[in-house]
């Protein structure tokens, strides 16, 4: 059982180069969210997804697009990546709210640079 | 605004003993508060949750706190151990905002030999 399976792990772009970090879960979960994390900080939500079809924006939205054609899957776009983006990023799947819990699952990370 | 804060950045605890980490929060509308362990150059790892119309709930080591009248969440890690070195998270999330969850900066707890 995979759980949350996030690539790449490590990326070094140069500013105003776009592009993609992959998310994919195999525990058919419906909710979906992408978090950033910098040096000292808790994470800080960016997207989060419902359901397939459904997006929404959360905390740090700005220069960050998703779409969820799948409920596998919930990428996440940078258009023209900014230095301000360097940061770790996580992707986290979870059940609905009848689940048992509120846990979240987490991917292990990707580590993005922007020069 | 909302938020979830904690008390220390860092806690020194000898390995034996019981550790404390604290999290205060700002709203009481809280449906859940969780908290997280992230080991270095990983993702955070589920510890245990607690529903805002609970006081306590125990796992394995662990135990959590909430005390609603002073808006305070406590992680109590029994015998703490050398891989109980993490940083901890409280979060809170809401049935309206299901799968949002709003993190406190962190507790890096250092367990000493």
């Amino acid at each position: 059982n995979a759980g949350v399976t996030q690539t790449p792990k490590f990326q070094v772009l140069k500013t105003g180069q776009s592009m993609t970090l992959q998310c994919a879960q195999d525990m058919n979960h419906e909710y979906m969210s992408w978090y950033r994390q910098d040096p000292g900080m808790g994470l800080r939500l960016i997207h989060y997804s419902v359901g397939a079809g459904i997006t929404d924006q959360g905390e740090v939205p700005n220069g960050y697009n998703v779409s969820r054609s799948t409920t596998e899957d919930f990428p996440l776009r940078l258009l023209s990546a900014a230095p301000s983006q360097t940061s770790v990023y996580f992707c986290a799947s979870s059940g609905g709210p009848g689940d048992i819990t509120g846990e979240l699952f987490f991917g292990e990370g990707s580590r993005l640079t922007v020069l | 605004g909302e938020s979830v804060g904690l008390h220390l950045p860092t806690l020194s605890v000898q390995e034996g003993d019981n550790s404390i980490i604290n999290c205060a929060y700002s709203n009481s509308a809280s449906d859940y508060f969780i908290w997280y362990k992230q080991e270095s150059g990983k993702g955070p790892q589920f510890i245990i949750d607690i529903r805002s119309n609970m006081d306590k709930r125990q796992g394995q080591r662990v135990t959590v706190l909430l005390n609603k009248t002073v808006k305070h969440l406590s992680l109590q890690i029994a015998a703490t151990q050398p891989g109980d070195s993490a940083v901890y998270f409280c979060a809170r999330m809401t049935t309206d905002s299901w799968g949002k969850l709003q993190f406190g900066a962190g507790t890096q707890v250092v367990v000493t030999p």
